[in-house]
């Protein structure tokens, strides 16, 4: 079975960090682009971030730039989100998919996980 | 850049067609794919690439472009359709995806 599965969210102080993961099975990760996606409670699902199958070419929202890290380690098969400085605005469920077209990150997102929820508070 | 509009709801009795309109300015030139988001649960890709469904889709989702507005249409809609309907573009410009709002369905 083709699976993504989320972990690593939890809760925060506005500044502080967390480390999202998310684990493939069930396919060649390293075939495939990857992307984050996120959710803030009772709105619409907003691009964060995204990474070629080798890890060569990333992208991010502009909101993100320069405090996330999207990584990931094909020995392993599994995607990372490193988050830093978190604002209140970070507060999301956060997504992980897969691109269907590919190696890029640029296509539709036919696999996803069922999200990892992050809040940011004091 | 890409800002997208949709209609922020849609309300259809169960056999009736639903249509979810995605509007943009560079929506003609670009390729629209649409995911289908039930609370709890993992978003599902019911329409790529404009107009081609995944396998496993049934064939009462279609996709469609014409003027500058992509549209979903959902036929014979049934109940377990019930959720809200995202579409999706990449804007080359800003070099990053961007999402519509989302629409609501409603089966009344």
């Amino acid at each position: 079975e083709v699976l993504l599965v989320e972990s690593g969210g939890g809760v925060v102080r506005p500044g502080g960090s967390l480390r999202l993961s998310c684990a493939a099975a069930g396919f060649r990760f390293d075939d495939h682009g990857m992307t984050w996606v996120r959710q803030v409670p009772g709105k619409g699902l907003e691009w964060v971030s995204g990474i070629t199958w080798k890890g060569d070419r990333t992208g991010y929202e502009d909101s993100v730039k320069g405090r996330f890290t999207i990584s990931r380690d094909n020995t392993k098969n599994t995607l990372y989100l490193q988050m830093n400085n978190l604002r209140a605005e970070d507060t999301a469920l956060y997504f992980c998919a897969r691109d269907g077209s590919g190696p890029h990150y640029r296509g539709y997102m036919d696999v996803w996980g069922k999200g990892s929820p992050v809040t940011v508070s004091s | 850049s890409n800002v997208l509009t949709q209609p922020p709801s849609v309300s259809v009795a169960p056999g009736q067609t639903a249509r979810i309109t995605c509007g943009g300015t560079n929506i003609g030139r670009n390729i629209v794919h649409w995911y289908q988001h039930k609370p709890g649960q993992a978003p599902v890709l019911v329409v790529y690439d404009t107009t081609d469904r995944p396998s496993g889709i049934p064939e009462r989702f279609s996709g469609s472009e014409y003027a500058n507005t992509a549209t979903l249409t959902i036929s014979r809609v049934e109940a377990g359709d019930e959720a809200d309907y995202f579409c999706h573009v990449w804007d080359s410009d800003i070099d990053r995806g961007v999402f519509g709002p989302g629409t609501k369905v409603t089966v009344l």
